[in-house]
């Protein structure tokens, strides 16, 4: 079982920092965490991916729970460019590369 | 940046007639993948490829939908005998490899309208 649980939506302000939540509390040992997102009208766009430890890049920041049952994808200055459809996807130790999308965390950033 | 690119990005086909949908991977991908979605639904997987074979596909991949790799750059779907219900924006990914580590790279999708 692949599933993780977002919230269906959440609102920022414009250069706010966003943290955005994700359950996947039967997440095994070796699976990973991807962060993906998608922006109106483009294909998903890979953000930031991590297994056990917070992972920083040029887009976003990854928190994850010593636990490894949940995970925070910070953007630290939301944008309005910002506003997209955010996916927590696990991948699956034994993944043919298949990725298994839910319905996303819809960020709205006003300005 | 390297980019995935998808052609056409619209496509307006009658229901019945044969489709084809085409993508540029990444050059150094060796991992290559089509997913769907449909109009106000989830991003759906499709079907991966590697070494010219399907290494997975899903139940909506049945046997009117085919992939193939013609050459060395484009990477295909074509869907024999399009239906109403095949309408969606189809997505082609392409990765390095397919560890969960390896992130996949997505084109803006082709838009499939099926009249």
């Amino acid at each position: 079982d692949a599933k993780t649980t977002q919230p269906n939506s959440m609102e920022s302000n414009e250069e706010e920092p966003v943290h955005l939540p994700c359950n996947h509390s039967t997440i095994s040992g070796t699976d990973y965490i991807h962060w993906y997102r998608q922006l109106p009208s483009q294909g998903p766009e890979y953000v930031i991916h991590g297994l056990t430890s917070n992972v920083n890049n040029r887009m976003a920041s990854l928190a994850i729970a010593e636990d490894r049952k949940s995970s925070t994808l910070i953007l630290h200055r939301a944008t309005l460019r910002d506003a997209a459809v955010y996916y927590c996807i696990r991948t699956l130790s034994s993944n043919t590369g298949k990725l298994i999308f839910g319905q996303g965390t819809t960020l709205q950033v006003k300005p | 940046e390297p980019e995935v690119t998808q052609t056409p990005s619209h496509q307006v086909t009658q229901m019945g007639q044969e489709v084809i949908l085409r993508c540029v991977p990444i050059s150094n991908h060796l991992y290559f993948y089509w997913y769907r979605q449909i109009l106000g639904q989830k991003v759906e997987f499709l079907v991966s490829f590697y070494n010219n074979e399907i290494s997975e596909k899903s139940e909506i991949f049945d046997d009117q939908f085919s992939v193939e790799r013609p050459d060395g750059s484009n990477f295909t779907l074509k869907i024999r005998s399009t239906k109403l219900e095949d309408s969606a924006m189809y997505f082609c990914a392409s990765s390095e490899g397919n560890r969960g580590y390896q992130p996949q790279h997505f084109g803006d999708g082709t838009r499939l309208s099926i009249l």
